[in-house]
């Protein structure tokens, strides 16, 4: 089984400083990890994967996230906001072919 | 990675009618997966569209309400049948190419809209 958990609903940054989402995952095998990003009326649009490689793993647009095993977390993180980087994540586990979604978390960016 | 081509991109239709959403891939695909994604919500797996078996649906989803072709590696359709108004939603088709990075892709997304 696998499932994950976002831990916030909703980050509201202002712009020029840093983002984090959170998400935390349980599978019961080594998992595939993903961030995908949904802009308003857009479709999904992957920001960085982590598949059993390295742990700290860069995505685009600035992204980035970290593999913890010890603390089954995969929290994504951005120095920098932009305007531009308003909509909703989404956290996303698989350890065979079947995605698992978070909640999401819905970015707001303040000018 | 693969290029999806979702079709239509919204629609407006009648509780009682049935809804055909098609995606069409670039490249030779095994495996097609269909999600929902009801209003506000994160995307639900509906069922796996495997090309020359029966789809494999997920809990929840049943081939009577959500029938699926796959007649080829490279195209699948969902048809949402006998609608109402909770069937109103994103529909988004998503594959896999094993080897090219794990990754993901989805199409744009059909909104539908039952009135």
């Amino acid at each position: 089984a696998q499932s994950v958990t976002q831990l916030d609903s909703h980050v509201s940054v202002s712009e020029g400083t840093p983002v984090l989402l959170r998400c935390n995952y349980s599978s019961s095998y080594s998992p595939s990890l993903f961030w995908y990003v949904q802009h308003p009326n857009k479709g999904l649009q992957l920001l960085l994967k982590y598949t059993s490689a390295a742990t700290l793993v860069k995505g685009i647009n600035g992204f980035e996230a970290e593999f913890k095993k010890s603390e089954t977390s995969f929290h994504l993180t951005k120095p920098s906001a932009h305007m531009s980087d308003a909509a909703e994540y989404f956290c996303v586990v698989t350890n065979d072919y079947k995605l698992s979604f978070g909640a999401g978390t819905t970015v707001t960016v303040r000018a | 990675s693969a290029v999806i081509s979702q079709k239509p991109s919204r629609d407006i239709c009648q509780r009682g009618t049935s809804l055909t959403i098609q995606c069409q891939v670039d490249s030779q695909v095994t495996m097609m997966f269909w999600y929902r994604q009801q209003p506000g919500q994160s995307l639900t797996l509906i069922a796996t569209a495997n090309q020359g078996s029966e789809a494999t649906y997920e809990s929840g989803f049943v081939i009577d309400k959500f029938p699926i072709s796959r007649p080829n590696l490279t195209f699948s359709t969902l048809t949402v049948s006998n609608m109402s108004p909770e069937d109103s939603s994103i529909y988004l088709c998503s594959v896999t190419i094993p080897g090219k990075g794990g990754g993901y892709t989805f199409g744009s997304g059909t909104r539908l809209t039952v009135v």
